[in-house]
């Protein structure tokens, strides 16, 4: 157990909706990261934010939002669905901000839309 | 487009054995190289972060080199476990821009 909880663990939904994934960092830590692993891509990195602020922003598309809130918990917000969003999302923590702090993954929301 | 490569895609590796792949990524921008392990149902698990060219680590049976000028790094597993069995991730940061590209796996399992 990594120590971060991220929910709903599965979510099926219909397309043209919007769904919104928690995640829940390790205590202590003050970023987080969001990643979308679907079956034909590796894993791909989407945002990361560190203690409430945008810090980096990978392959997010514009249909996808996130934010931190000062409790450092994070939201990824999806939104105009498409089938090829199913997907495993992942989130991860770590303390500081820095490229070489080591990431803590949570166990993932599985999306499926169908 | 920047392209993290891992190769083998797969391997078979009889238990007791020792076995090595290879990432390769971009020799440019270079910030930082992490190994993860990925158990199948489980999450990534980090195992290194490598920064420096020539760098080593070390974490029991498992270990791993940094080629940053001619952009590679090796994980190697002395005397395979059926416990190793997974997918080994790495992930190249970039210098530029924090972004994090990963590669796709090198999906091993260990033969009893």
């Amino acid at each position: 157990d990594s120590g971060v909880t991220q929910t709903p663990k599965h979510l099926i939904t219909a397309t043209g909706q919007r769904v919104t994934l928690r995640c829940s960092p390790r205590s202590g830590d003050l970023s987080v990261y969001w990643y979308q692993q679907s079956l034909d891509q590796g894993l791909q990195f989407l945002i990361q934010y560190y203690n409430g602020e945008e810090r980096a922003k990978g392959n997010i598309l514009e249909r996808f939002s996130a934010q931190q809130f000062p409790d450092l918990h994070s939201e990824l917000n999806l939104s105009s669905l498409e089938l090829g969003d199913s997907a495993l999302y992942f989130c991860a923590s770590s303390i500081l901000a820095g490229r070489v702090d080591t990431q803590y993954f949570g166990p993932g929301t599985r999306l499926t839309v169908l | 487009i920047l392209n993290v490569e891992q190769s083998p895609q797969s391997l078979h590796v009889q238990e007791g054995d020792s076995t090595n792949f290879t990432c390769s990524f971009p020799s440019s921008n270079f910030y930082a190289l992490h190994w993860y392990r990925w158990e199948t149902a489980k999450s990534p698990e980090a195992l290194f972060v490598m920064t420096l060219n020539g760098d080593e680590k070390k974490k029991g049976r498992i270990s791993a080199t940094l080629n940053t000028k001619e952009g590679y790094s090796y994980l190697y597993i002395k005397g395979s476990q059926p416990e190793d069995s997974a997918t080994y991730l790495c992930a190249f940061v970039m210098n530029r821009d924090d972004k994090i590209i990963f590669g796709k796996g090198t999906r091993l399992h260990i033969l009893p």
